[in-house]
């Protein structure tokens, strides 16, 4: 089946540095790839969709400068988590498309 | 607009207990609908979907039926097992987004 993963699967960092997250489809390619958030005990939010050799879109109250997506290829897009604060502290879930939307398992992000 | 709303968790059950997870949802035209599952340490995955009113999605002995006149895409299983202890979530589909419930635990003790 098809197969995206994520890294690294988690990551604690200083307020004020950045953090990437990676996300990969292993056996498809993707044009397309989702970008969402998940507060505990609380749904997958969609931040952006991701397209390859485009602008990603974001959806309404995600500021693109602090949440920077890059779809440089077609098996690979990656979130940056730019001068990261411990309210951005969450977990950072990535999907592609391929028919239908195939999940990564998920990154934790802590901001001390 | 678009939203899901599912029953609070955990749910809690014996093995071989029936189960249900309701979910409704409010969406103009005809989404699709899914039901999609999430184990402890991996990502989602799709467990069934229905397109069109009236279809019954199915898989590993979990059924929803796409119901309209209830705005409804209820969650069966007639005898869950220990290894159905996951996160559920349902979620519709509006062009290629998909919006998603807030999820229910599902603990199964033998």
């Amino acid at each position: 089946g098809a197969v995206v993963s994520q890294h690294p699967s988690r990551v604690i960092c200083k307020s004020g540095t950045s953090v990437k997250i990676e996300c990969r489809s292993l056996d498809f390619q993707a044009t397309t790839m989702f970008w969402y958030r998940q507060f505990p005990k609380q749904s997958l939010m969609l931040m952006a969709t991701s397209n390859e050799g485009s602008k990603a879109t974001y959806e309404q109250g995600v500021e693109k400068d602090k949440f920077l997506i890059n779809h440089a290829s077609l098996t690979l897009s990656t979130l940056t988590v730019t001068s990261a604060h411990p309210e951005d502290s969450s977990f950072y879930i990535c999907s592609a498309l391929f028919g239908t939307q195939y999940f990564g398992p998920g990154t934790r992000l802590l901001v001390l | 607009g678009n939203s899901v709303t599912q029953m609070e968790g955990p749910v809690t059950l014996s093995e071989e207990a029936f189960l249900t997870i309701n979910c409704t949802y409010t969406a103009t035209g005809y989404p699709s609908l899914f039901w999609y599952v999430q184990y402890p340490g991996e990502g989602l995955q799709l467990l069934l979907k229905a397109t069109k009113a009236d279809d019954k999605g199915s898989n590993k002995g979990f059924e929803a039926t796409y119901r309209k006149e209830t705005t409804s895409f209820h969650l069966e299983k007639g005898s869950v097992q220990v290894s159905d202890s996951a996160v559920y979530f349902c979620a519709l589909k509006r062009t290629d987004k998909l919006i998603f419930g807030t999820g229910t635990r599902l603990q199964v003790f033998p």
